[in-house]
């Protein structure tokens, strides 16, 4: 299989506890990003990453969320001291580099890994 | 700041109809995204739109693009129970915008 994955693809916490989720994308793409979504919402946008760099973070995410990409191929999203409203899907994605119209080309989705905190 | 609205929200068909959902997008932005969702599932590529005029086709499935008019279009003929989901537009800015979704129900 050589589409997105994302482990793991359920997990459930307690409030207060870390969590840590792996993402590994298509492996020749070399931007990654993740997303949340609830339920009834269009995903919203975390961070993203060109190679190992992180180049943009939603300044709606707060600092107990912290995302790596060391190596430029698979990523880590922890959140510590969870919460409640943390509970979601959280996506990871994948896109090749900008294309000649120097626009960025499409992303391919993972499976998610959904957080219940309780 | 770009924003991406979709309409509506919520729709339920029978087989058989033609309907057309609508995404509107705020800012310039000439790459346009269509997306599906199954329920617990993640997001499958529909269409990518690059230019004004774009028209692209999938089976029953049609989506194009107007950036004057700042709008793209997912019109769905011949409407098959199959295609039920949660169908998203997604705009480019730095990231893609996202539109908060139609959930689309085609009763047999």
């Amino acid at each position: 299989d050589t589409g997105v994955s994302q482990d793991p693809r359920h997990k459930i916490t307690k409030r207060g506890q870390n969590v840590t989720f792996r993402c590994d994308p298509i492996s020749e793409h070399n931007r990654l990003y993740w997303y949340r979504q609830t339920l009834g919402q269009g995903p919203e946008f975390l961070t993203y990453f060109q190679n190992e760099a992180q180049l943009e973070k939603s300044r709606l995410l707060s600092d107990r969320f912290s995302a790596e990409r060391p190596k430029g191929s698979f990523s880590t999203l922890e959140i510590q001291r969870t919460e409640q409203g943390d509970s979601a899907m959280y996506l990871c994605a994948s896109s090749s580099t900008i294309d000649r119209e120097g626009m960025n080309t499409e992303a391919f989705f993972g499976q998610g890994t959904r957080l219940t905190v309780v | 700041e770009l924003k991406v609205e979709q309409n509506p929200l919520f729709l339920s068909m029978q087989e058989g109809k033609n309907y057309t959902i609508y995404c509107n997008y705020s800012t310039t932005s000439d790459r346009l995204y269509w997306y599906r969702q199954d329920p617990g599932k993640s997001l499958e590529s529909l269409f990518v739109l690059l230019s004004n005029g774009a028209v692209k086709q999938e089976g029953r499935l049609m989506a194009s693009l107007d950036t004057k008019a700042r709008l793209s279009t997912l019109h769905i003929t011949a409407a098959v129970h199959d295609l039920s989901a949660t169908y998203f537009c997604a705009a480019r800015d730095y990231q893609l915008i996202w539109g908060a979704g139609t959930k689309l129900i085609i009763k047999p």
